[in-house]
């Protein structure tokens, strides 16, 4: 089964600065997504960047980058320029691309609890 | 589109009573997936459609919970004797099997505390 670590229960950011949340995971497959969700207090969880397994460059939308490192088993996202807007629990999840019924499915991780200061 | 709405989005019961809780999904999603969150804990997946069809259940999902999706739209989750173990946030997300990378976009949630 597929498992998928946050080891930093909570990271804090001065605003205007750079944090990096470190996420791992564990599987057999070599076809898979990864994903960086974001869930503010109250509120929905939302899509902050994606990564396919098979594509060498490392995914970036806006402020957000990945640094993905297959062999390592590690997706770690990188947040420039931090908001105060940027303050939530941030989820990496994991979801193989094969067909079949697991199509779809999310595994998440623990979760890291980010704070901006300002 | 309002995107993924649930209601209620609080349910507060006491322990032995029956809830659910409904999701309409984004008009044009196929697939429905329902999860549960516990606090400070990631979302765990408990089942998901694609249209009416329930293909697949989780072990966590026990003989009390049932979930449906009669017309291949909004979904239904329902719990039967409900107990302390039971509270949780429940997250309903859909998605488009074509699009890609098969993103989910998620509802806001429904709480749920069993006295």
């Amino acid at each position: 089964a597929q498992t998928v670590t946050q080891s930093q229960p909570e990271m804090s950011v001065q605003e205007a600065e750079t944090v990096t949340l470190s996420c791992t995971y564990d599987t057999s497959e070599s076809d898979y997504y990864l994903f960086w969700y974001k869930q503010p207090p109250s509120r929905q969880m939302i899509l902050v960047i994606r990564q396919e397994a098979y594509k060498q460059q490392n995914a970036t939308e806006n402020r957000f980058s990945v640094n993905f490192q297959k062999a390592a088993k590690s997706f770690s996202l990188k947040i420039s320029d931090s908001q105060l807007g940027d303050a939530a629990m941030y989820f990496c999840a994991y979801r193989r691309n094969a067909g079949g019924t697991s199509y779809g499915k999310l595994t998440f991780g623990q979760g890291t609890i980010l704070t901006v200061h300002p | 589109d309002t995107g993924v709405s649930q209601d209620p989005r609080h349910k507060i019961t006491k322990r032995g009573q029956n809830v659910t809780f409904r999701c309409d999904p984004i008009s044009e999603h196929n697939r429905l997936y329902w999860y549960r969150q516990t606090l400070g804990q990631g979302p765990e997946f408990l089942t998901y459609f694609q249209n009416e069809a329930q293909l697949e259940k989780s072990r966590l999902l026990s003989d009390r919970f049932s979930a449906e999706r009669p017309k291949g739209s909004f979904s239904t989750l329902e719990i039967q004797r409900t107990e302390q173990g039971d509270s949780a946030m429940y997250l309903c997300a859909s998605s488009l099997e074509s699009s890609g990378a098969n993103v989910l976009t998620f509802g806001a949630g429904s709480r749920l505390t069993v006295l």
